[in-house]
């Protein structure tokens, strides 16, 4: 079934290590979103990526880096993690429908930073 | 930049009641605008969404507004049930970012009361 996949769904982790987020999408989109989202709160864009090869940065400065080797992959890395990382981390991807454009997400990935 | 404001930040209604979230953005290139809906623990999913060559949208109990002039689009949901309760968010997107990304706005919690 065509769907956006993240893992980890939960991440309990200690400050200073380094880890990454796993997105991977089954839809062949081109475009593919991260953003970081408090339970229920507002929506921040933090990467972004046209396709392979191409990364940009959002509107929330983030201290995560981001890759596109592969069209229905699109991993976000944080190198050092620090208490203030403590969020959801949403992966979105989106192809234009017609005239809709609309953006599917994940299911999230909670990341606790003790 | 688009900057997307919404209000109010909480709606409490009545079942079988009538609830209006509205929306304001800067952008004027802007001329997509979609609508999220966000079920507590759940990831967001796009209800409906209006073009700016429209003025309204509906689709059954829901329906969106637009008023490019003054630049402000509305959600209307009529005959709200319980399973309406969830955070709603608003957004833009235009030419100006090739539709690439989507800005948010803040979201709107609705709690339908039976």
């Amino acid at each position: 079934e065509a769907d956006i996949y993240q893992t980890p769904r939960y991440l309990v982790i200690g400050t200073g290590k380094k880890i990454t987020l796993e997105c991977s999408q089954t839809m062949g989109h081109d475009k593919m979103y991260w953003y970081q989202q408090d339970p229920g709160m507002e929506l921040h864009l933090i990467h972004y990526s046209y396709g392979v090869n191409s990364t940009e940065k959002g509107d929330l400065s983030s201290e995560s880096t981001v890759s596109r080797i592969r069209t229905e992959h699109f991993p976000l890395t944080l190198e050092s993690a620090r208490p203030s990382h403590t969020s959801q981390y949403l992966c979105a991807s989106s192809e234009r429908s017609g005239l809709t454009y609309e953006q599917y997400f994940g299911p999230g990935t909670r990341l606790t930073v003790t | 930049g688009e900057n997307v404001e919404q209000h109010p930040s909480t709606l409490s209604v009545q079942e079988g009641d009538s609830a209006v979230i509205k929306c304001t953005y800067s952008d004027s290139a802007s001329n997509y605008f979609p609508w999220y809906k966000q079920e507590l623990g759940k990831r967001p999913q796009l209800i409906i969404d209006i073009r700016s060559n429209v003025g309204e949208k509906k689709d059954q109990r829901i329906a969106v507004t637009l008023n490019k002039t003054a630049k402000h689009f509305s959600l209307h949901i009529t005959e709200t049930q319980p399973e309406d309760s969830a955070v709603y968010f608003c957004a833009a997107s235009g030419q100006n970012t090739g539709f690439q990304k989507l800005v948010f706005g803040t979201g709107t919690r609705l709690l339908v009361s039976p």
